[in-house]
């Protein structure tokens, strides 16, 4: 099975300083990797994803992400912080199950900016 | 979030009884799925439906059931079986189950046993 792991739980940045949330994957075959965001009692929002092609991948408000087949790592990434980018990220991966696919998700980290 | 609707937005529950939470898109996406979200955990998976009258168990689904009877709609029932019900539950619909496609989420529910 495809899964996706989160190392931190909780990452602390200034703002305007540049911040990295981290996300390894272990899959067999290709990886299909997402990044969603989550504010305070909301749904998830989809930010990026890696299907193909650039190792670097530009998604939403300014987020982009760093494939690493070597690392098989997957950071989410922003060169300037802002505080309303305080919230909780979720790396996830596609998984095949019995019959379809379903996104399999990472614990998620949650991200503080400092004003 | 767009196009995924959950209601209610907060529902209460008495131990021993069944309640359904409501998810319709209106984004002709053909897959649906559910997910509980609980502190520290992440999402996990609960059911999935690839298409309409076909669904399939995720890791979580002792104490749940669902149905597709169409295409926009895909309720949740939390049994009485269901011995930790209270989180909050997010629903989610993909236009396909391709791998390289991303789910879009509803605003969620957070049922509360009372």
């Amino acid at each position: 099975a495809q899964s996706v792991a989160q190392p931190e739980d909780q990452v602390n940045v200034a703002e305007g300083n540049p911040l990295t949330v981290k996300c390894t994957y272990s899959v067999s075959g290709n990886p299909y990797l997402f990044w969603y965001v989550q504010y305070p009692n909301r749904g998830l929002q989809f930010l990026l994803k890696y299907i193909t092609g650039d190792n670097l991948v530009k998604g939403s408000y300014g987020f982009e992400a760093e494939f690493n087949k070597s690392q098989t790592s997957f950071h989410l990434k922003k060169p300037s912080a802002l505080v309303s980018d305080s919230a909780l990220y979720f790396c996830a991966v596609r998984d095949i199950g019995q019959a379809g696919t379903a996104l399999i998700f990472g614990k998620g980290t949650t991200l503080s900016v400092s004003s | 979030d767009g196009g995924i609707t959950q209601s209610p937005k907060y529902l209460f529950r008495k131990e021993g009884q069944n309640v359904t939470l409501s998810c319709e898109q209106n984004l002709n996406h053909d897959a649906m799925y559910w997910y509980r979200q609980d502190p520290g955990q992440g999402l996990r998976l609960i059911y999935y439906s690839q298409i309409v009258n076909d669904f399939q168990k995720g890791d979580i689904a002792e104490g749940y059931s669902v149905s597709r009877e169409k295409k926009e709609s895909f309720p949740l029932t939390v049994t009485s079986a269901q011995k930790n019900p209270t989180a909050f539950y997010l629903c989610a619909s993909s236009i396909n189950s391709l791998m390289n496609t991303e789910a879009f989420f509803g605003q969620g529910t957070r049922l509360t046993v009372v």
